[in-house]
């Protein structure tokens, strides 16, 4: 069974750092391509990187270019999102999830950003 | 703001059909037969309903149904049921600076 599970949410001040981490089992990591959508309170979803499954091809929505930086460890499983320069509009459930070429097939429940002061 | 539009809501009731638009542009959805529709239960992850404009994962009801004309993506959910009720996303590929754009999201509500 394919389980993806994000940690690292947590309530942070505006011009803060985060690194989210995302668990992946159930399937082969290492030739996946995976991503992260977050989701505003009450708001729609929204992507916000992508990465290959070599991590040497990465992208980035406007909002976020230049101060997020998606990586991962294929030898850990895992799915990384470094946070940083966090604004209040930043606040959001962060999902990893899976990307096939029938779209993005599996989620994760997400982990919770908070940006106040 | 959303890079594709959705309405914000819809409504029907038990056993009626429905349909959700989802408006893009010729860099989104005109561009490309890669749109895919998300189904999201208050409180749940996004599930994958629809992919590829118009095919069903495995195990998604035949009741839920994908078309795309022009710039225009749609979801049809036949025979309405109370478990339909949910928000609707849809999604697609897109040649501008980003590389998904979602819509804005739909939320059904089943009378």
């Amino acid at each position: 069974e394919v389980q993806l599970v994000e940690s690292g949410g947590d309530l942070v001040q505006p011009g803060g750092s985060l690194r989210l981490s995302c668990a992946a089992s159930g399937f082969t990591f290492r030739t996946s391509e995976m991503n992260w959508v977050r989701q505003a309170p009450g708001k729609g979803l929204e992507w916000i990187s992508y990465i290959n499954s070599g991590g040497d091809i990465t992208y980035y929505a406007d909002s976020v270019q230049g101060r997020f930086t998606i990586s991962r460890d294929n030898a850990k499983n895992s799915l990384y999102l470094q946070l940083s320069s966090l604004r209040a509009e930043d606040t959001a459930l962060y999902y990893c999830a899976r990307e096939t070429v029938t779209g993005f097939d599996h989620w994760g429940q997400g982990t919770l950003v908070t940006v106040s002061s | 703001q959303s890079a594709l539009t959705q309405p914000a809501s819809v409504s029907g009731s038990p056993g009626q059909s429905i349909t959700i638009s989802c408006t893009g542009t010729t860099s989104d959805i005109g561009a490309y037969n890669y749109v895919s529709w998300y189904q999201q239960h208050p409180g749940k992850a996004p599930k994958l309903i629809i992919y590829d404009v118009n095919n069903r994962p495995s195990g998604v009801s035949y009741r839920f149904s994908g078309s795309k004309s022009g710039n225009t993506a749609s979801l049809t959910i036949s025979g309405l049921q109370s478990e339909d009720e949910a928000d609707y996303f849809c999604c697609s590929y897109t040649k501008s600076n980003s590389y998904v754009v979602f819509g804005g999201g739909t939320k059904l509500t089943v009378l």
